[in-house]
């Protein structure tokens, strides 16, 4: 059972133009959203964060939005450029009784193409 | 360059057979944690050791082992191996500060192996 799902396998999307990339999981026992960024070849590179007690983060170009009630996050990235051009992944996670935290559970991506 | 090393990049064997994949931590990180990632699957959690001590499993396969060394750098040992078992392994570790919200893990490049 996928507790993290992206549902869009690819989105293209023109240069300069909002990228809109989304999520749903389905566990309300997770501590925070982060997103990755992945070039083939490569480990997944951390991007951006949000805590499940905010509905919004931003950082520069990029925003994730967090809506609780719909279990459902989504990325923008405004104004999208060539470099943006990768596969990206959702991912959840929570801290345990233990004081450390679990392993992430990941989306299967979602491969964004920019287009000129 | 997350800091985060895995040796070898690429690995190829025959079904049955065992093998053993490499990773250091970035220095300082005292957690570290394995994921695969398959064309079907999308990034899976293994296993997680923290200063040397289990501390999490994920969907590991009995047939899938981890330890982590004083050094603190990790292995994964994979034994009889499978057709099915051809996938990425990823590495990643991080620093888990419960100041923070989140718990950002740092990704290694990754070996590819490949079982003929």
């Amino acid at each position: 059972d996928q507790q993290v799902k992206q549902n869009s396998p690819s989105l293209s999307v023109q240069e300069g133009r909002i990228s809109i990339l989304n999520c749903d999981y389905t566990n309300s026992m997770f501590d925070y959203f982060l997103w990755y960024k992945k070039y083939p070849a490569e480990g997944p590179t951390f991007l951006i964060s949000i805590s499940s007690i905010k509905d919004k983060n931003e950082d520069g170009r990029f925003t994730v939005f967090l809506n609780k009630s719909a279990k459902h996050l989504s990325l923008h990235i405004v104004p999208s450029q060539p470099g943006d051009s990768a596969v990206y992944f959702c991912a959840a996670g929570g801290f345990n009784s233990g004081g450390g935290a679990d392993g992430l559970t990941f989306g299967k991506g979602t491969h964004l193409i920019i287009q000129p | 360059d997350s800091g985060v090393t895995q040796t070898p990049k690429h690995l190829i064997t025959a079904t049955g057979q065992r093998v053993t994949l490499r990773c250091s931590p970035r220095s300082g990180d005292l957690s570290v944690y394995w994921y695969q990632q398959s064309l079907d699957q999308g990034l899976q959690f293994l296993i997680q050791y923290y200063n040397g001590e289990e501390r999490a499993k994920g969907n590991i396969l009995e047939r899938f082992s981890a330890q982590q060394f004083p050094d603190l750098h990790s292995e994964l040992n994979l034994s009889s191996l499978e057709l099915g078992d051809s996938a990425l392994y990823f590495c990643a570790s991080s620093v888990v500060d419960r100041r923070q919200y989140y718990n950002e893990q740092f990704f290694g490049p990754g070996t590819r192996l490949t079982v003929l």
